[in-house]
């Protein structure tokens, strides 16, 4: 039973650059949650898909944006790449219909830095 | 606004309790997790508190008081691989998970 898979483990960009980062959901999952963790801090949401819609926001800019594919894997891209965009994004996926108790399974993460 | 507050270090000694809070303020509350991670890998699910009370699994306890924006996690018999952060997360009013800072756990001997 695969886990939330995320790709590519580490990636390098410049400033002004384009990201875009890639999520398979956990085997069963339809949704897909995207957040940023810069170091020593807690992950803050960016935003939530689910039946290829964006269901929910967090505070991020425009450059920030995803998609959801048939297969419910997910895509984020970020835009305009600036230094403070240095983090590591995590996908997390569950299921819509579980009850609010059930938890998000994370991937490992992508770690994201800006030169 | 919306906070989540946990201490930034602990340390604790092997085979030893430790008790790791966290207070929160919130718009709406539907649920109180806590995650650990280690450095460099993904969080991984400790517990689900909704209820006030204490629920415990294990070697790992969660308690949660609504009236008073409060939990804790209570780790015993502490091994040196429970060196991790401790991620205490509330789900708003939207279900959207708000996260603390997380409380770095060190281990000695």
């Amino acid at each position: 039973d695969a886990g939330v898979t995320q790709s590519p483990t580490h990636l390098i960009k410049t400033r002004g650059q384009q990201v875009t980062l890639r999520c398979s959901p956990k085997s069963g999952h339809d949704t897909v949650s995207w957040y940023q963790q810069a170091l020593g801090q807690g992950p803050q949401f960016i935003f939530q898909y689910y039946e290829e819609e964006e269901r929910q926001r967090g505070n991020f800019p425009d450059r920030f944006s995803g998609h959801q594919f048939p297969n419910y894997s997910s895509e984020l891209n970020v835009n305009a790449l600036l230094l403070g965009d240095s983090a590591l994004y995590l996908c997390a996926s569950s299921l819509a219909g579980d009850s609010p108790n059930q938890p998000q399974h994370f991937g490992d993460g992508t770690r994201l830095s800006i030169l | 606004g919306q906070n989540i507050d946990q201490p930034t270090e602990m340390t604790a000694t092997e085979g030893a309790i430790v008790q790791i809070n966290c207070t929160y303020q919130t718009s709406g509350f539907n649920g109180l997790f806590w995650y650990q991670q280690h450095a460099g890998e993904a969080p991984t699910f400790l517990s689900y508190n909704v209820l006030d009370g204490l629920e415990e699994k294990g070697r790992f306890s969660s308690f949660l008081s609504r009236s008073k924006g409060y939990s804790y996690l209570l780790l015993k018999e502490l091994q040196m691989k429970d060196s991790a952060s401790y991620l205490c997360a509330v789900a708003d009013s939207n279900y959207q998970l708000i996260w603390g800072a997380g409380t770095k756990l060190i281990i000695k001997p």
